[in-house]
This record gives C-alpha cells, structure tokens and sequence, in this order.
C-alpha cells in the first residue's frame, strides 16, 4: 500500500523494556521524522533523518534511539522505557523542498507500565 | 530562544463564520520557517503549510487563508465560512534550523469546534 505506516498502532510494554515502533514509506521521500504528543507537552519533535544513514536530534531525543539504514524505513528504540515515555508516537515524511508536504503516519499510541 | 504562543486555546464558532486562529512567534534567527497543522478528533495529523521567512506573502487555498507579518511575528490562519468537518485542533509551528523541519517547536494548539 501506498503512504507512510507506522507499527504497532497500539503498545503497551513494562518499565526497563526494550521496544522499536516502525515507520514505513512507499515515495522515497528524503526527510522522515518521529514525533510524540502528549496532554501538556503538546508535539515535541524527537529526531529526524535527511537521507539514509543521516539522522539528527530534535528537541527531546534522550532515551531514544534511531537508525535509517534504508530510505524508506525509520525505526525509533526506547532502549529502556520509561513511564514518562508513554505517549502517541508519530511518523512522518516530506521531500523538504520549497513548498513540499509533510505526510504523517497514523500514529503509535505507547503505554509503559 | 524560540517560542510559539497560540493565545485561543478553544474557539467556538457557528457554521459558515469566519474564524481567524491566531499564532505569534518568537526568534532571533532571520531566516525560518513557519508551518500550521491540522488535527481533526480523529487524532491523524495533517500538514496545511509551510512558510519561510523571505515569503510573505499571504497564501489562500480553497477557504483556507493564510497572513504572514513579520513586523508583529505573527502567522494567523483564516478559515472562511467555516463547515463542522474544520473542528479539529490547529498548531502553528516554527523552525529556525538549518533546514525547515531542523529544530522545530509547536504551539500548544487551539480547539476550534464548528457547531452545525
């Protein structure tokens, strides 16, 4: 299918796991991104990647970790989670260039226990 | 540092109104970008535009309208004749990063509710 997916749409893991939430896109888009929402943080960008094997931090990266061996996929770890890092994950993607849009995935709705 | 203020936490407006969202920003960099998104009750995220701080020009799309001042740093966001499918919560973003999406902070958002 065609557009951008992210799995799992739901999560619920413990506190010290591991987990990976997966981001997919069909346009080889250049740029991908991994947000997370929260009630009172609002959209806080985490990190992103220009190209495959370039990624970058944003605003709250710490506890995260990212790889883009491949342009199409973007995968963000919580090496060991947190409560504090329950929240809706969002995916995205765009070409960056003047005027382009930015295309979300459907979202990955985290519970650390 | 950078700041996006959405005053308008929740606007009620009638079907068919006019509604204006208001954001504000702050930043010291001359060059940025600004950018609104939409989130309908649904909770998917849609990207309505892009701006960056050379163009201001005001954009129109369909009953959509943006106004983009840089002499009081504010991007606000027209919806004309607003319909019930325009409730959703709006958020004004701004980047002053290397690239457009580098270092991007969002508003808080406002809840428009669109009542039939």
């Amino acid at each position: 299918d065609a557009g951008i997916t992210q799995s799992p749409r739901y999560k619920i893991t413990e506190t010290g796991r591991q987990v990976t939430l997966m981001c997919h896109q069909t346009w080889s888009h250049s740029y991908m991104f991994w947000y997370r929402q929260d009630l009172g943080h609002g959209l806080r960008l985490i990190y992103y990647s220009a190209a495959a094997d370039i990624t970058d931090k944003g605003e709250v990266p710490d506890g995260y970790v990212v790889s883009r061996s491949k342009t199409e996929n973007f995968p963000l770890t919580l090496e060991s989670a947190t409560r504090s890092q329950t929240s809706v994950y969002f995916c995205a993607s765009s070409e960056d260039k003047g005027g382009d849009e930015q295309f979300f995935g459907p979202g990955t709705r985290l519970t650390v226990l | 540092a950078q700041k996006v203020t959405q005053a308008q936490t929740e606007i009620s407006v009638v079907e068919k109104e006019d509604v204006t969202l208001d954001c504000v920003y702050e930043t010291r960099d001359t060059t940025y970008y600004l950018f609104w998104y939409k989130q309908p009750p649904s909770g998917e995220l849609v990207f309505l535009i892009r701006r960056n701080s050379f163009d201001e020009q005001n954009e129109i799309s369909g009953r959509y309208s943006w106004n983009f001042q840089k002499s009081t740093s504010s991007f606000n966001f027209t919806i004309t004749a607003s319909q019930v499918v325009d409730s959703a919560v709006y958020f004004c973003a701004l980047s002053e990063g290397k690239t457009s999406y580098d270092k991007v902070i969002f508003g808080p958002g406002t809840s428009l509710s669109v009542i039939p």
